[in-house]
């Protein structure tokens, strides 16, 4: 399999659950990043790993956590979610240190918070 | 900090007409990366053009193609004879070296294309 594969697509969840999204990529990239879609907002980049670091948290609260076990998976764990973090979850990857490499994206995981 | 604006949330356009999607930037960087992406309903988010800053020539893949103003920080995206299937949400993405040597990209919020049959 080629590409970035993202599961769940979809996950539905209570504020008090604990779960975790999968991205897989299979393209010998060396970077990872995991983005956040809301409807009527811009796409917020939340973190970005490159060669399994993370080099950027942007403003993230807590009750997200990324982990980049190696460099073709990237996991974001979810805890005492709120309905506003309901939103398109989509992970990318690409070749850092590359700026011609464009990112590669999954197919995102819907998430929903009750 | 680099800036990515669309200013038009929304366009429309006829089947086969031709219609442009405008993006602008803000950088003090002279060597850097310019995409288009386009994300249809299905959600995927797929690359459908790049331009390096260094490169005058405008880049074309098929009916897409950009117009590329370095001096003015413009970057547009025209589609010819535009099909049903064009129908998705583009994004304008800006890419350069950040601290460290990563290049974080940056994205504009998005132009909705409503294709007309």
């Amino acid at each position: 399999e080629t590409g970035v594969t993202q599961t769940p697509r979809h996950l539905v969840m209570g504020m008090t659950n604990k779960k975790s999204l999968k991205c897989e990529q299979h393209l010998g990239h060396n970077a990872m990043y995991w983005y956040k879609q809301s409807a009527k907002k811009p796409l917020e980049l939340m973190f970005v790993y490159s060669l399994e670091e993370r080099v950027e948290n942007n403003s993230v609260p807590s009750r997200f956590s990324p982990e980049c076990p190696n460099s073709s998976h990237l996991f974001l764990h979810l805890h005492t979610l709120q309905p506003e973090d309901s939103a398109l979850y989509l992970c990318a990857s690409s070749q850092d240190f590359l700026p011609s490499s464009p990112l590669h994206f999954g197919n995102g995981t819907r998430l929903t918070v009750t | 900090a680099q800036t990515v604006t669309q200013s038009q949330p929304e366009m429309s356009v006829q089947e086969a007409e031709t219609v442009t999607l405008s993006c602008t930037y803000d950088t003090s960087e002279s060597d850097y990366y310019l995409f288009w992406y386009k994300q249809p309903p299905s959600r995927q988010m797929i690359l459908v053009i790049r331009q390096e800053a260094y490169k005058q020539q405008n880049a074309t893949e098929n009916r897409f193609s950009v117009n590329f103003q370095k001096a003015a920080k413009s970057f547009s995206l025209k589609i010819s004879d535009s099909q049903l299937g064009d129908a998705a949400m583009y994004f304008c993405a800006y890419r350069s070296p950040q601290s460290g040597g990563s290049y974080i990209p940056t994205f504009g919020r998005g132009t909705s294309l409503i294709v007309h049959p």
